[in-house]
């Protein structure tokens, strides 16, 4: 099992441009979730999907969204990048929803918006 | 809205020195995990903590959740160069409309110095 995977690993966007970063996971997990982590910061949840069909906003999900494409996909798109949103983006899932429920996370993507 | 506070925010310690980080939520929590980041790679989940005063131990680690389930810490006795990285809690509380909000504090990073 490959768990939770994630591309790109790197890119490097100019301000304006606009991206899609993927996430899968092979688990059969029902919940997946989007995090940045900034230095100093933690992790912050952007936005998350209970299950199939279902998106919920995080902590900070202005200038992001999401599409919950079939159980194992879960896309985060950046409509304009800002270089605020400069960080490092893990996806995760878990079995069922945030509640005593473990979350295994993804190898992260790197991204540097200038 | 809940905020998770973990101190401290650094931690330097010679080999075989012990280690301590405590994590404080402003609300009651359901729960609480405790997750561990190597430098460069992806948060790692390490346990879970459900009842109030639980005391749970992984070889030279042990978790504590507080009596009120506010408070929880993460104690390694002898620390050792593999236990480098940073060590988060998330605690999770009960939001209502059975919905569960989960929030990371921001870390405490380790170093151990041979």
């Amino acid at each position: 099992n490959a768990g939770v995977t994630q591309t790109p690993k790197f890119q490097v966007l100019k301000t304006g441009q606009s991206m899609t970063l993927q996430c899968a996971q092979d688990m059969n997990h029902n919940s997946m979730y989007w995090y940045r982590q900034d230095p100093g910061m933690g992790l912050r949840l952007i936005y998350y999907s209970a299950s199939e069909g279902t998106t919920d906003k995080g902590e900070v999900p202005n200038g992001y969204n999401v599409s919950r494409l079939n159980k194992r996909e879960f896309s985060l798109r950046l409509e304009s990048a800002a270089p605020s949103q400069t960080s490092v983006y893990f996806c995760a899932s878990s079995p069922t929803g945030l509640a005593y429920n473990e979350q295994f996370f993804g190898p992260g993507t790197r991204l540097t918006v200038l | 809205g809940q905020q998770v506070m973990q101190i401290p925010q650094y931690q330097h310690v010679q080999e075989g020195e012990d280690f301590t980080t405590y994590c404080n939520s402003s609300t009651t929590l359901s729960n609480i995990q405790w997750y561990k980041q190597r430098p460069g790679g992806h948060p790692v989940f390490l346990i879970q903590l459900v009842k109030s005063g639980e005391v749970k131990k992984q070889k030279r680690l042990t978790f504590q959740f507080g009596e009120a389930k506010k408070n929880s810490s993460l104690h390694i006795t002898a620390t050792q160069t593999t236990d480098v990285g940073t060590y988060f809690c998330a605690g999770i509380a009960y939001s209502g409309a059975g919905s569960y909000q989960l929030t990371f504090g921001k870390g405490t990073k380790l170093s151990v110095i041979p």
